[in-house]
């Protein structure tokens, strides 16, 4: 199983390109999040899911989308990139049963400029 | 109000000492669970223990253990015998069933040094 992987490892944008970020799991997985994290802030939930066709906002929803069409793949769109967006994301999973703990990605490193 | 506090910003001890790193949290639950990451240089989160409110057991692992106490709302991690490669920064987490325990909410780490 290669758990959960993450395109691109980096990525530097320009103010207002649009982009997205993938995220494909191959544990079966029925829950998926995206997180991001800032020096000093710990990370933050953006988006999750609790299946394909359902998603729901995190903490930090603001400026991306997100849809998941099949159980493997929740990826992270930003419409129009902003220099606050700059962080590093991480994308989980976690298989049904609230004790369960989630299995992270690797990490996309953005930085808009 | 941070629901998990993570007081210690950076740690600095020297291979061989013992380190605790500290957690409270805040909850209305009485059903949540607790975890701790670590996240190595590398950058990958690492998943280290899981802790059900209902379990306040201690538990050791090799070199690692945890000390859950509710009454303080605490869940302190310690490292026995440090050793250079538990330099990392560590995250502690809640997970509550009001987002139907599909929310981490992290503490802002803790950085650990451990030096030769």
């Amino acid at each position: 199983n290669a758990g959960v992987t993450q395109t691109p490892k980096f990525q530097v944008l320009k103010t207002g390109q649009s982009m997205t970020l993938q995220c494909a799991q191959d544990m079966n997985h029925e829950y998926m999040s995206w997180y991001r994290q800032d020096p000093g802030m710990g990370l933050r939930l953006i988006h999750y899911s609790v299946g394909a066709g359902i998603t729901d906002q995190g903490e930090v929803p603001n400026g991306y989308n997100v849809s998941r069409s099949t159980t493997e793949d929740f990826p992270l769109r930003l419409l129009s990139a902003a220099p606050s967006q700059t962080s590093v994301y991480f994308c989980a999973s976690r298989s049904q049963g609230t004790y369960n703990e989630q299995f992270f990605g690797p990490g996309t490193r953005l930085t808009v400029l | 109000a941070q629901k998990v506090t993570q007081a210690q910003t950076e740690i600095s001890v020297v291979e061989k000492e013992d380190v605790t790193l500290d957690c409270v949290y805040e909850t209305r639950d009485t059903t949540y669970y607790l975890f701790w990451y670590k996240q190595p240089p590398s950058g990958e989160l690492v998943f280290l223990i899981r802790r059900n409110s209902f379990d306040e057991q201690n538990e050791i692992s090799g070199r690692y253990s945890w000390n859950f106490q509710k009454s303080t709302s605490s869940f302190n991690f310690t490292i026995t015998a440090s050793q250079v490669v538990d330099s990392a920064v560590y995250f502690c987490a809640l997970s509550e069933p009001e987002s139907g325990y599909n929310k981490l909410i992290f503490g802002a780490g803790t950085r650990l040094a451990v030096h030769p």
